[in-house]
C-alpha cells in the first residue's frame, strides 16, 4: 500500500499570498498518477489537478501541480478568499487508491 | 453535466448491513472507460477510499474487502454499496464518485451521512 504524507498539516496565510503544499509517497507513484482535491466544509471534494500537473476543467490557473516519483507539490500562486479549504492528494497508481491526511489552508 | 446522487438509510444498527445507492444522471454507467467509486469520510476526519467497479470488475480496499460489495444496475443507471457487519467505526459521510480511465475522481455526489447506532 502506498502511504501518502502531506505537509504541513495546517498552513496559515493571508489572501494574496502564495501557498505551497507537499505530498510525499512511501514509494514511487508510477506515471504520475496523483491527484489533488479541494474540500470546503459541508461539501464534497472537488478535483483540482490530475496526472500530477494537469488542471481539471474549470480550475483557475493560479492552481498548479508539479512533481514525480515520491514528491509532489500543489501551488496556489495568489490565495483568493474562496481558496481557504482542506486539500487532499490521492494516488491512483495502485490499489488501495489512498488519500493523504490533508492540509488545511486557513486565514492568518 | 454528469450528476451523482447518493441515497439510502442514514441510520443503521450495529452488525447490520449498510446499503447505499448512487443514481447517475447526465451520463450512463454503461459508458466505457470509467470507474464507479465509493469513498467515505468519518466526521471531522480525512477521506478513505472504499473501492470501485469498472468493466473489469471490482476492486476493494483490503481493510474493508471482507465486508464490502459494489455493484452496478445498468437498467436503473445506478451503482450501489453494501457494507456488512457495521460498527460505530463505520459512521461517516459516504460519497459516490466517477473516476476517469486513469482513476482520478472528477465527479462526486454530495455525500450522505450514515450513522451506526442502536
Amino acid at each position: 500500500e502506498i502511504v501518502l504524507t502531506q505537509s504541513p498539516g495546517t498552513l496559515s496565510l493571508s489572501p494574496g499570498e502564495r501557498a505551497t503544499l507537499s505530498c510525499r509517497a512511501s514509494q514511487s507513484v508510477r506515471y504520475s498518477y496523483l491527484a489533488w482535491y479541494q474540500q470546503k466544509p459541508g461539501q464534497a471534494p472537488r478535483l483540482l489537478i490530475y496526472g500530477a500537473s494537469s488542471r481539471a476543467t474549470g480550475i483557475p490557473d493560479r492552481f498548479s501541480g508539479s512533481g514525480s516519483g515520491t514528491d509532489f507539490t500543489l501551488t496556489i500562486s495568489r490565495l483568493e478568499p474562496e481558496d481557504f479549504a482542506v486539500y487532499y492528494c490521492q494516488q491512483y497508481d495502485s490499489s488501495p487508491r489512498t488519500f493523504g491526511p490533508g492540509t488545511k489552508v486557513d486565514i492568518k | 453535466q454528469l450528476q451523482l446522487q447518493e441515497s439510502g438509510s442514514g441510520l443503521v444498527k450495529p452488525l447490520q448491513t449498510l446499503s447505499l445507492t448512487c443514481a447517475v444522471s447526465g451520463g450512463s454507467v454503461r459508458s466505457g472507460g470509467y470507474s464507479w467509486s465509493w469513498i467515505r469520510q468519518p466526521p471531522g476526519k480525512g477521506l478513505e477510499w472504499i473501492g470501485y467497479i469498472d468493466h473489469s470488475g471490482t476492486t476493494y480496499s483490503p481493510s474493508l474487502k471482507s465486508r464490502v460489495t459494489i455493484s452496478v444496475d445498468r437498467s436503473k443507471n445506478q451503482f450501489s454499496l453494501k457494507l456488512s457487519s457495521v460498527t460505530a467505526a463505520d459512521t461517516a459521510v459516504y460519497y459516490c464518485a466517477r473516476g476517469s480511465w486513469f482513476g482520478d475522481l472528477g465527479y462526486w455526489g454530495q455525500g450522505i451521512l450514515v450513522t451506526v447506532s442502536s
